[in-house]
């Protein structure tokens, strides 16, 4: 069946630090590729998403590229702020949303 | 208004009470979600609703019965919880069965059982 792995957390870092969260995936063909952010106290909102090899998703600042040949879809800014500060979740789809399969999420501290 | 919007937002009932979590959309879709997500576990997917009818009810206790009277609205019925079910319990909607297409959410409801 299709998994998701991502890094475990928590991850701690100071504002303007680089920012990696690694996500990879197991599926069968070419699945869409997702990146979920979920604020405290908040539901999921899409922060980017990719749906073919090669493509790179980005928004407020995040990047990540759908890497076939790894399988991998990590997620990365450049100097994160003390506002990004969330639960980060990887997800893919592959078929209807009902096949929507989430990774365990990483939870992001930002400091001041 | 927009989006998929749940209510209430924070729940606090007892062992013995009976209440209904509430979900609608506003988006045009025509599938919707019912998701657990506990503290430490990750997202469980409990009920899909494609075309206003039940696709998948992933072995979730009959404790919980969702309904879906249209396809801008779900509920899920709550009676004779545990403790263990307190959690966030997030609603979201996609447009089915095309593919490649996500899923929104709402902001959630916190059940706290009693």
């Amino acid at each position: 069946g299709n998994s998701v792995t991502q890094m475990e957390g928590p991850v701690t870092l100071s504002e303007e630090a680089f920012l990696t969260i690694n996500c990879t995936y197991t599926a069968t063909g070419y699945p869409s590729l997702f990146w979920y952010v979920q604020y405290p106290g908040e539901g999921l909102q899409l922060l980017l998403k990719a749906t073919k090899a090669d493509d790179k998703g980005s928004n407020k600042g995040f990047e990540a590229t759908y890497r076939k040949e790894t399988t991998s879809f990590h997620l990365e800014k450049g100097s994160v702020q003390v506002s990004d500060s969330a639960v980060y979740f990887c997800a893919l789809l592959k078929g209807s949303a009902r096949q929507l399969t989430f990774g365990s999420g990483t939870q992001l501290t930002v400091l001041p | 208004e927009t989006g998929v919007t749940q209510t209430p937002r924070h729940l606090v009932m007892g062992m013995t009470n009976k209440k209904s979590l509430k979900c609608e959309q506003h988006l045009g879709h025509n599938a919707m979600y019912w998701y657990k997500q506990s503290a430490k576990k990750p997202l469980e997917l409990m009920f899909v609703y494609s075309l206003e009818e039940r696709v998948e009810n992933n072995s979730v206790p009959s404790r919980f019965s969702p309904e879906c009277p249209n396809s801008s609205h779900l509920f899920l019925h709550l009676h004779t919880l545990q403790p263990e079910d307190s959690a966030l319990y997030l609603c979201a909607s996609s447009q089915d069965p095309t593919g490649g297409t996500e899923a929104f959410f709402g902001q959630g409801t916190r059940l706290t059982v009693v």
